[in-house]
C-alpha cells in the first residue's frame, strides 16, 4: 500500500512536444504529491507539487493533473526543450510528510 | 538561494569500516532526512528528524545506521559496519515544515 507506481520507464519526445508521465498510489492517506527532477550526479530537485483538494496545478510548461478518485498524478512538460532531458520521480507523503514514497523513475529524452 | 550541502561527494571505504556522512541544511530548516539511492534505482526514505530525535525511520534504517546533529548546523548520519550493499547515493534533504523537501546533491558511497 505504500508503493507508487510511475510510468513509462523511458520516454524520448521532439523538441516542442508534450511529455507526459503518469503516477498511481493505494494509500488514501497520502495527501501531497511532489514531483522532482534529477539530473545525472544530482540530487533530486522539487519541481512542483500539488495536493488533492485541486485537480490541476500549473506552473510555467509544468503540469500537474490529478484524479482523486483514481489515485493518479501526472506531470505534463508542455514545449519540452532538450535541457528538460533528466530521470522525474514522483512522489507522495501524508500530511506530516515525514516518508516520502518515490516512484521508480522515468528517463526523458528529448531530442533537438 | 539557500541549499542543502553534503560532504564529502564521494566515499570509498572498506567493508566492515565506520562512515560519517555529513549534511548541513538550509539554516531555518527544522526538519531533517536521509534518503539512499541504490545506482538506476529510485529515490528510498531511511530516517527523518526533528526537535533533536528519530521522528520516523524505514526498515533500512536498522541498527547500523545513526544519525545526529552535532551543533545547530551539521546533520550527520553514521553506518557503523558498512557492507558491500550499502553502496549507494546518500541524499540530505530538509524543510521549514513538512512537507515540502529540499534536497542536497548527495554522497556517493562505494564500499568495496
Amino acid at each position: 500500500q505504500q508503493q507508487v507506481k510511475q510510468s513509462p520507464q523511458s520516454l524520448i519526445v521532439q523538441k516542442g512536444g508534450i511529455s507526459i508521465i503518469n503516477c498511481a498510489y493505494e494509500n488514501t492517506a497520502f495527501d501531497y504529491f511532489p514531483w522532482y527532477q534529477q539530473f545525472p550526479g544530482k540530487g533530486p530537485a522539487l519541481l512542483i507539487a500539488i495536493r488533492p483538494d485541486v485537480s490541476e496545478k500549473k506552473e510555467g510548461r509544468f503540469t500537474i493533473s490529478f484524479n482523486k478518485s483514481a489515485k493518479q498524478f501526472s506531470l505534463h512538460i508542455m514545449d519540452s526543450q532538450p535541457g528538460d532531458s533528466a530521470t522525474y520521480f514522483c512522489a507522495a507523503a501524508d500530511n506530516y510528510g515525514q516518508n516520502f514514497v518515490f516512484g521508480p523513475g522515468t528517463r526523458l529524452s528529448v531530442l533537438p | 538561494e539557500p541549499e542543502v550541502t553534503q560532504t564529502p561527494s564521494h566515499q570509498v571505504t572498506q567493508m566492515g569500516q565506520e562512515v560519517i556522512l555529513r549534511c548541513v541544511p538550509i539554516s531555518n530548516h527544522l526538519y531533517f532526512y536521509w534518503y539512499r539511492q541504490i545506482l538506476g534505482q529510485k529515490v528510498e526514505f531511511l530516517v527523518s528528524f526533528y526537535n533533536n530525535e528519530i521522528s520516523e525511520k524505514s526498515e533500512i534504517f536498522d541498527d547500523q545506521f545513526s544519525v545526529e546533529r552535532p551543533d545547530g548546523s551539521n546533520f550527520t548520519l553514521k553506518i557503523r559496519s558498512t557492507k558491500l550493499e550499502d553502496s549507494a547515493m546518500y541524499f540530505c534533504a530538509s524543510s521549514e515544515s513538512s512537507p515540502e523537501q529540499f534536497f542536497g546533491p548527495g554522497t556517493r558511497l562505494t564500499v568495496l
